[in-house]
């Protein structure tokens, strides 16, 4: 079973900081995905990251795919109160089709 | 227009008995699952279907069946609920192709006492 770790699980912090959270695995991911869910609803799809190195930015959130392609990050610059959620990485190993997803980042932002 | 939709939203239900949660979807993808999100746990692959009548285990599949008789339904099945069983399941769809990502349900928040 491949597993992919997230960091930290919550983060509790005031509108206007920057924030980081992290995907880590042990495995080498074909192409890896961050998800944002709202309470009462089912993940959303942010951004799909694919090359080793890669870097996309989403207005405030910058993603970013580690160079062996084993771990991601997402950065939130200046966090407002509509970024709160659950936020989750999820990545695709070899030419498969299934996705494993991590345990979440449970962020709050307060105003 | 939602693309896919999940029924019941809620169910509270006894120990023992069966269930069936619903998962509906109007895009015409090939791929569907089931998942269930439990706090601490993320979300865990029940079952998949790659087609119909095509499904497979995912890595929590005890007690559990799901069926596919038309490209726009995968029903989930609790044979004999538990306790354990409660849970809010969430039912996705995909194309299968290449970085595509998945498109979730609303989910189904289910209690067994």
């Amino acid at each position: 079973t491949q597993l992919l770790e997230q960091s930290p699980q919550f983060l509790s912090i005031q509108e206007g900081e920057n924030l980081t959270v992290y995907c880590n695995s042990s495995s080498v991911f074909s192409s890896l995905q961050w998800y944002r869910q709202e309470p009462g609803e089912g993940p959303v799809l942010l951004v799909t990251v694919v090359t080793g190195g890669e870097v996309k930015k989403l207005k405030r959130l910058t993603f970013q795919f580690g160079d062996a392609r084993k771990d991601s990050s997402l950065h939130i610059t200046a966090a407002q109160p509509g970024d709160t959620g659950l936020y989750l990485c999820a990545g695709k190993y070899n030419a498969g089709n299934m996705l494993t997803f991590g345990g979440g980042t449970r962020l709050m932002v307060k105003p | 227009d939602a693309g896919i939709t999940q029924s019941p939203r809620h169910k509270v239900t006894e120990t023992g008995t069966p269930v069936t949660l619903r998962c509906h979807q109007t895009e015409n993808h090939r791929y569907m699952y089931w998942y269930r999100q439990d706090p601490g746990h993320g979300l865990r692959l029940i079952h998949y279907s790659y087609g119909v009548k095509d499904t497979d285990k995912g890595e929590v599949s005890d007690g559990y069946s799901v069926s596919r008789s038309k490209t726009e339904d995968f029903l989930l099945t609790l044979e004999s609920a538990t306790s354990s069983q409660t849970s809010v399941y969430f039912c996705a769809i995909s194309t299968g192709t290449g970085t595509q990502g998945y498109t979730f349900g609303s989910g189904t928040r289910l209690t067994v006492v």
